[in-house]
């Protein structure tokens, strides 16, 4: 079964609206983390964002923010007034609590028009 | 304050060749991870280091790779008798210790090309 699951190949943003990118896991571990990391065309990967599977509230970090639904198993990430610069890859990732790997999802690959 | 160091950043190689890819972590990190990004996919774990340590190499496949993490210098990911298939970004990340709140932060990866 997949472990993280993103269902979205490709997103399109207008500049400055929000946009969310979606993002589902599966676990049994009660301690895990959740990440998302940016891709550039460049292929650097960038950390965004972290949420921790105890924190009582939503991870933020400047114009992003975490949807963490814990019962949905959902952990959704949303950006602010975008920007051209936004356009890339997204990868969500989790790493449980009883491994030190990070499982990737397959991406989705956000387009910010003018 | 430099983040992790890759090298080469694009490497390639003839088929049978061996390739090698360097990582310096981040100051103060002793934790080393090393993950394969195929084309249009997302990365995929292949083995976590400490210094002088291999501690899960679960994820490397069983012949013609190695990983090392010296008690000085990089962390070197090695690669025998390079196939087609082993063409990908192949990406090193550091953290400061091993926990599920720990951040993973990257490098800019090694692109290896095998022809």
């Amino acid at each position: 079964a997949q472990k993280i699951t993103q269902t979205q190949p490709g997103m399109f943003v207008q500049e400055k609206e929000a946009v969310t990118l979606d993002c589902t896991y599966d676990t049994s571990d009660p301690s895990y983390g959740l990440f998302w990391y940016k891709q550039p065309s460049s292929g650097e990967m960038i950390f965004l964002i972290y949420q921790g599977s105890y924190d009582q509230q939503n991870a933020t970090e400047g114009r992003y923010s975490l949807n963490f639904q814990k019962a949905r198993k959902s952990a959704n990430l949303v950006i602010s007034a975008s920007q051209l610069g936004d356009s890339a890859m997204y990868f969500c990732a989790m790493r449980e609590g009883n491994t030190d790997k990070l499982i990737f999802g397959t991406g989705t690959r956000l387009q910010v028009f003018p | 304050n430099a983040g992790v160091m890759q090298n080469p950043r694009h490497l390639v190689r003839r088929r049978g060749q061996e390739a090698r890819l360097r990582c310096s972590p981040m100051k103060g990190h002793s934790h080393v991870y090393w993950y394969r990004q195929l084309p249009e996919e997302g990365l995929k774990f292949m083995v976590y280091l400490q210094k002088e340590n291999i501690i899960d190499e679960s994820g490397m496949p069983k012949e013609r790779f190695s990983a090392e993490f010296p008690k000085e210098g990089p962390s070197i990911l090695r690669i025998q008798q390079v196939v087609r298939g082993d063409s990908a970004a192949y990406f090193c990340a550091s953290s400061p210790r091993t926990d599920p709140t720990d951040t993973q932060y990257f490098g800019p990866g090694t692109r290896l090309t095998v022809l």
